[in-house]
């Protein structure tokens, strides 16, 4: 069983233009959630998606948005980009709630 | 409020048991994760214990809840050099959402 997939694994933006990253959860998985990771701050929740639904959003400014599509996967889209947005982006999946969360290998976004 | 704790750092030897600690601070938490990132990677789960139990034992691993402190640990048994890494605790509530501690970077040496 094929785990959480992230494209790009590594990618680097310049301020100011926008980036998508996208997630494929495990197969089966309907609950896809988006994390940044800065040494900084941390892990830090972005926002959750259940059935296309957002069913949960974390502290971030509105230049970071997501959607889910009724395959399950999932996209995250940051406009605007700076310099502070360059982080390992996680994608975790689960079979909704209750259930083990697994998380991909990571998007590396660098921002120059 | 929703804060997890983790002490930063944590050496031993190889051969000998980890303990990494975790202190949570919502009592509504329902799973509690353990997870570890090696460099350069995401995270990896390890084990997770459902607030209703005590104790979870997984091969070389131990996870002890104690709901009354809001303390949770991960012994690993018998640690070797692959074990070096980051180790991070994560609270759920109800939710896929999941809030992390700061994390554990463990050192073993020979």
């Amino acid at each position: 069983k094929a785990g959480v997939t992230q494209t790009p694994r590594y990618l680097i933006k310049t301020r100011g233009q926008q980036v998508t990253l996208s997630c494929s959860p495990i197969s089966g998985h309907r609950s896809v959630s988006w994390y940044q990771q800065t040494p900084g701050q941390g892990l830090q929740f972005l926002f959750e998606y259940f059935s296309e639904t957002q069913r949960n959003k974390g502290n971030f400014p509105g230049r970071f948005s997501g959607r889910q599509f009724s395959n399950s996967r999932s996209e995250m889209n940051v406009s605007t980009l700076e310099l502070g947005d360059s982080a390992l982006y996680l994608c975790a999946s689960t079979q909704g709630p209750g259930n083990t969360i697994y998380f991909g290998e990571g998007s590396w976004l660098t921002v120059v | 409020g929703e804060d997890v704790e983790q002490s930063l750092f944590l050496s031993v030897r190889e051969g000998d048991s980890s303990v990494i600690n975790c202190t949570y601070t919502d009592s509504s938490s329902t799973y509690l994760y353990w997870y570890k990132q090696e460099p350069g990677a995401g995270l990896q789960l390890l084990t997770y214990i459902f607030s209703n139990m005590d104790m979870k034992q997984d091969q070389r691993l131990t996870v002890l809840l104690n709901k009354k402190d809001k303390h949770l640990s991960l012994r690993i048994a018998d640690t070797q050099t692959g074990d070096s890494a980051i180790y991070f605790c994560a609270e759920s509530i109800n939710t896929d959402k999941l809030i992390f501690g700061t994390g554990t970077r463990l050192q073993v040496f020979p």
